[in-house]
């Protein structure tokens, strides 16, 4: 399979302890996104990545939130201090940017519930 | 800012039945339009898209009509089917650097043999 992968598909942590995601792109791809889905709602932009720079973050993100894209391949979303509503979907996104705007194509996600 | 609003669900058809599920847009300029589907267990998957003005989108019998004059981009099919249930979810992209989608809140299908 060569679509965007995230792992893990589940965590369940408990409140004040931190987790840590991973995001694979498809092979190439030099952008990658990460979103937050709630229940009930869309996706909401937080980050993105053009190759290893890490270029707009969404006021979402507070400061316990960290993203990395070390060597331009794949990312991580590091979350520090849980927070019961941190619980959500967290989304990644890839995509090949040729100049113009290109179709994301996302992973699965990575659901997190904090007790 | 920027904004996106559905018609909340969920929508329960009977297969065969004609669907449409309303989307309009708040934005500022020209930005494109896309619709993404989300079927049970999986990721968000790119339904299809329009970039311009007038421009229609067309995948697997669904299609949706940019419409600047109203700011709607309106998803139909004309008979669905079962394997068609799933959450739908209209998105914008603005034409800058990021090119972030943002969504609405999805609209939940349902169909029933």
């Amino acid at each position: 399979d060569t679509g965007v992968s995230q792992n893990p598909r589940h965590k369940i942590t408990k409140r004040g302890q931190n987790v840590t995601f991973r995001c694979d792109p498809i092979s190439e791809h030099n952008r990658l996104y990460w979103y937050r889905q709630t229940l009930g709602q869309g996706p909401e932009f937080l980050t993105y990545f053009q190759n290893e720079a890490q270029l707009e973050k969404s006021r979402l993100l507070s400061d316990r939130f960290s993203a990395e894209r070390p060597k331009g391949s794949f990312s991580t979303l590091e979350i520090q201090r849980t927070e019961q509503g941190d619980s959500a979907m967290y989304l990644c996104a890839s995509s090949l940017d040729q100049g113009l705007p290109e179709t994301q194509y996302f992973g699965p996600g990575t659901r997190l519930l904090v007790l | 800012g920027d904004s996106v609003t559905q018609m909340e669900g969920p929508v329960t058809l009977s297969e065969e039945a004609f669907l449409t599920i309303n989307c309009t847009y708040t934005a500022t300029g020209y930005p494109s339009l896309f619709w993404y589907v989300q079927y049970p267990g999986e990721g968000l998957q790119l339904l299809l898209k329009a970039t311009k003005a007038d421009d229609k989108g067309s995948n697997k019998g669904f299609e949706a009509t940019y419409r600047k004059e109203t700011t709607s981009f309106h998803l139909e099919k004309g008979s669905v089917q079962v394997s068609d249930s799933a959450v739908y979810f209209c998105a914008l992209r603005q034409p800058d650097n990021t090119d972030k989608l943002i969504f609405g809140t999805g609209t939940r299908l349902q169909v029933f043999p």
